[in-house]
């Protein structure tokens, strides 16, 4: 079946450490998004990238870093510089600049 | 300046009523797209429907119907007969220029739809 598998479904940060969420679509997707939701404020823009090797910066990406070396994969580190990680972070792929997106299950993380 | 707002924080409802959510966007591009999505407790977005600028058609998908007005700049959503299913958390968002270089999406804060039995 096609779609976007995010994973962990959930995942606990240690003070200081690094995580990383994994995003992969086997969509033949060419961008791929991350969104960060918190409790009543909506969804907002991280990263995203239209194909490989190339991503942007969204609205809040202080404290986040990517990578796109697939097609398929678009994963997300939040770094110790990120200081509020707690929320649902959520992968969405499109097949164009002009397609739809579609989401990942997400991820929930939370703070030790 | 781009922006969505679902004034609607929650809304309970008992089944089988009819309930609206509500969706007024701001932007000042002349073409756009415009989303519903559904969030259940599960987390994942699932897509409802996508209606661009130029189209304002109502749109009717079973119990589901969209009224976008550009004159009020509103694009609500109708649920017919609400059903237990339905409770979730509604988004409405915004894509500017058919997508563009970006196909960034502004979502509102969303609407918590309860349906009770």
């Amino acid at each position: 079946d096609g779609g976007i598998t995010q994973s962990p479904k959930y995942l606990f940060r240690k003070e200081g450490q690094n995580v990383t969420l994994s995003c992969e679509q086997n969509l033949n997707h060419d961008a791929m998004y991350w969104y960060r939701q918190d409790p009543g404020q909506g969804l907002r823009l991280i990263y995203y990238s239209q194909i490989v090797n190339d991503f942007q910066k969204g609205d809040i990406a202080e404290g986040y870093s990517v990578s796109r070396e697939k097609k398929e994969s678009f994963p997300l580190t939040v770094t110790s510089a990120q200081k509020n990680p707690t929320a649902f972070y959520l992968c969405a792929s499109t097949r164009s600049g002009r397609g739809i997106q579609y989401f990942g299950a997400g991820t929930r993380l939370s703070v030790l | 300046a781009q922006k969505v707002t679902q004034a609607q924080t929650e809304i309970s409802v008992v089944e089988k009523e009819d309930v609206t959510l509500d969706c007024v966007y701001e932007t000042r591009d002349t073409t756009y797209y415009l989303f519903w999505y559904k969030q259940p407790p599960s987390g994942e977005l699932v897509f409802l429907i996508r209606r661009n600028s130029f189209d304002e058609q109502n749109e009717i998908s079973g119990r589901y119907s969209w009224n976008f007005q550009k004159s009020t700049s509103s694009f609500n959503f109708t649920i017919t007969a609400s059903q237990v299913v339905d409770s979730a958390v509604y988004f409405c968002a915004l894509s500017e220029g058919y997508g563009g270089a970006t196909n960034k999406l502004i979502f509102g804060t969303g609407t918590l739809l309860a349906v009770q039995p």
